[in-house]
């Protein structure tokens, strides 16, 4: 069974740093490209940004919100993904979701993003 | 970077009604368009990829349809286990954008 178990959320004060970890099994998971997307509560869906598979560059997108802050890396020896938030906000409080994509093109973002990890919670706050 | 807009924002329907929710991108995105359904408290799910494909294991009640800029999710007999917020999600920019959502609410 694919499965991505998000880990590292908690409670952090603004301008501190957090480390999320996506830690993935059932696939092969240097194949595929791997997304953050964020949830602030009762809002939508908020594109975070993704990391290729090697194959594809292994090359990194964010989005406008969190360039320069933010920055995906990932294990594939491990099979985790790491998000490493830095001067954060109290607007990146949010649930933040783990999701692999399925690499398309050299220079394309992923097709989709499936499956989706149950979430981690972030709250900066004073 | 591209917008995406869903409409409406919510709807209330019955079992068994035919329910469409649009989605338009701010130009073109040929068919890359993904559909995605939330349930409260738990991760989105993605129910069409490249505008009409079924997911595996997605009930075909739903179908999608569309391209370049306009898009449509249908679900042919509404259900109550439907209940949930729909998401529209491009994947033609690397500047990846969603729709702001639409919720489903069963009458």
């Amino acid at each position: 069974e694919v499965q991505l178990v998000e880990s590292g959320g908690g409670l952090v004060q603004p301008g501190r740093s957090l480390r999320l970890s996506c830690t993935a099994s059932g696939f092969t998971f240097g194949d595929y490209a791997m997304s953050w997307v964020r949830q602030a509560p009762g809002k939508g869906l908020e594109w975070v940004g993704f990391i290729r598979s090697k194959a594809y560059g292994g090359t990194t997108e964010y989005a406008a919100s969190v360039k320069g802050r933010f920055t995906i890396s990932r294990d594939d020896s491990k099979s985790i993904a790491y998000l490493q938030m830095n001067s954060l906000k109290t607007e990146d409080t949010a649930v933040y979701y783990c999701t692999r994509g399925e690499d398309s093109s050299v220079g394309s973002p992923p097709n989709w993003f499936d499956p989706w990890g149950q979430g981690t919670l972030v709250t900066v706050s004073s | 970077d591209i917008q995406m807009t869903q409409s409406p924002s919510s709807l209330s329907a019955s079992v068994g009604d035919r329910v469409t929710i649009t989605c338009r991108a701010s130009q073109s995105i040929s068919s890359y368009l993904n559909w995605y359904q939330q349930k409260p408290g738990k991760a989105p799910k993605l129910l069409i990829y490249a505008a009409s494909s079924l997911q595996s294991g997605v009930p075909s009640r739903f179908s999608g349809s569309g391209s370049g800029t306009d898009f449509t999710l249908t679900i042919s007999s509404l259900q109550p286990e439907d209940f949930a917020t729909y998401y529209c999600q491009q994947s033609y920019s690397t500047s990846v954008s969603f729709g702001q959502g639409t919720k489903v609410e069963i009458k």
